[in-house]
């Protein structure tokens, strides 16, 4: 059984350009959520997808944004990248029940020069 | 809003030593608690969780109690290795159907195990 899976591993953009980030969830996982880890923090919620619709949002600004695809998978954009924006970004994914257990695909690593 | 403060590192211990790392929460409801370890150069991985006041949650050797009454969910193991040395963040969710199903991560602690 794959887990959540992530791509690219790693990726160099510069100022003002834009980005896309690509993950797919666990098998039987409907909700996607994306976390942002600049170095040495814990991870910052971005937001989280359920059924094809933003559901929930973190404090980040509107250049970021992201899309749920009928199977579930997701991703997320960045535009007008800032040196700030460099960061290890993590999907999760969770199933039904009560308990929301997120599982966690290995980041891809952003680098804005 | 929720948060999770954690004990600040970096924590070094020799092999076979005891650990605690001390985590406390604010939240407005009734929060799941977890651990969650990261490798080095590697995303995270659930380490253990609770559900509800009183409960323990136990991987690995690793063990944490919820605690309501002093909010708190410190990580404890009696007897580390040099395979655990990693990054371990605690982390609360208010629960499906709460309104804010996000994780709220505390900073993070390093742990470094000698031989």
């Amino acid at each position: 059984d794959a887990g959540v899976t992530q791509s690219p591993t790693h990726l160099i953009k510069t100022r003002g350009q834009q980005v896309t980030l690509r993950c797919s969830p666990k098998s039987g996982h409907d909700t996607v959520s994306w976390y942002q880890q600049a170095l040495g923090q814990g991870p910052q919620f971005i937001f989280q997808y359920y059924e094809e619709e933003e559901r929930q949002r973190g404090n980040f600004p509107d250049r970021f944004s992201g899309h749920q695809f009928p199977n579930y998978s997701s991703e997320l954009n960045v535009n007008a990248l800032l040196l700030g924006d460099s960061a290890l970004y993590l999907c999760a994914s969770s199933g039904m029940g009560p308990l929301i257990e997120q599982f966690f695909g290995p980041g891809t690593r952003l680098t804005v020069l | 809003g929720n948060s999770v403060t954690q004990m600040e590192g970096p924590v070094t211990l020799s092999e076979e030593a005891f650990l605690t790392i001390n985590c406390t929460y604010t939240a407005t409801g009734y929060p799941s608690l977890f651990w969650y370890v990261q490798y080095p150069g590697e995303g995270l991985q659930l380490l253990l969780k609770a559900t509800k006041a009183d409960d323990k949650g136990s991987n690995k050797g690793f063990e944490a109690t919820y605690r309501k009454e002093t909010t708190s969910f410190h990580l404890e193991k009696g007897s580390v290795q040099v395979s655990d040395s990693a990054v371990y963040f605690c982390a609360l969710n208010e629960g499906r159907g709460s309104g804010s199903e996000k994780l709220v991560f505390g900073k993070g602690t390093k742990l470094t195990v000698n031989p």
